[in-house]
């Protein structure tokens, strides 16, 4: 069965340091997403991509951040500057399109440690 | 902005027993994906339900959406210790993303 995939599955990194995650959506879905879940909190939408740009995104998904699509199988999602607030698991997800028959994947996380 | 409630926050049943756990939105859900999270790990897909007074059933666990779509159920048969974990439901934003729960924690005692 197609998987969405992450790597790494834990970093950890130092404050003001730049962190690249990284996500290999299911190969035939177009819109790719980023959550991320703060510890005992909810998930929370970050960001929407979709034909190599940005859809939408929340109001967590300020400057710092970005998304790309470097080739035709990653994605990622850089911090450019990280905070001890950004310390939270990162989900990837990927879908066909955004309608309430499709099912959205998600990958297994990174969990991403500031300090 | 829509809101998804859930409630139980937690719950603890005897392995065997039947649960439900609700949630409500407050608005019209567009698609209603019930998904299960172990601690710390990825998020796993149940089912999702489209149609006001739909309901699907996989192995021990029903799902139903309300005829008005504001709300869902999620019910387990006899439960079993491999049902624990956290229990989450998403509804589609406007944006197209998904608008999570804060999650329901089951805990089943052997």
């Amino acid at each position: 069965e197609p998987e969405v995939t992450q790597t790494p599955s834990h970093q950890v990194t130092q404050m003001g340091q730049e962190v690249i995650l990284r996500c290999v959506p299911i190969s035939n879905h177009l819109y790719f997403y980023w959550y991320r879940q703060i510890l005992g909190q909810k998930v929370e939408f970050l960001v929407s991509f979709y034909n190599n740009e940005i859809s939408e995104k929340s109001e967590i998904f300020d400057d710092q951040f970005s998304v790309e699509r470097p080739d035709g199988s990653n994605f990622t999602l850089k911090i450019r500057s990280t905070k001890l607030e950004d310390s939270a698991m990162y989900f990837c997800a990927s879908e066909v399109a955004p309608s309430s028959y499709n099912e959205q994947f998600f990958g297994p996380g990174t969990r991403l440690t500031v300090l | 902005s829509q809101e998804l409630e859930q409630s139980p926050q937690s719950l603890i049943v005897q392995e065997g027993k039947n649960l439900t756990i609700n949630c409500t939105s407050s608005k019209t859900l567009y698609g209603l994906y019930w998904y299960k999270q172990k601690y710390g790990e990825g998020l796993i897909f149940l089912m999702m339900l489209q149609k006001g007074g739909e309901e699907k059933s996989h192995e021990k666990i029903t799902a139903k959406l309300d005829e008005k779509k504001q709300q869902s159920s999620l019910h387990i048969t006899a439960s079993q210790p491999s049902h624990a974990g956290i229990y989450l439901c998403g509804g589609r934003g406007s944006q197209g993303n998904l608008i999570f729960g804060k999650g329901t924690k089951l805990s089943v005692k052997p």
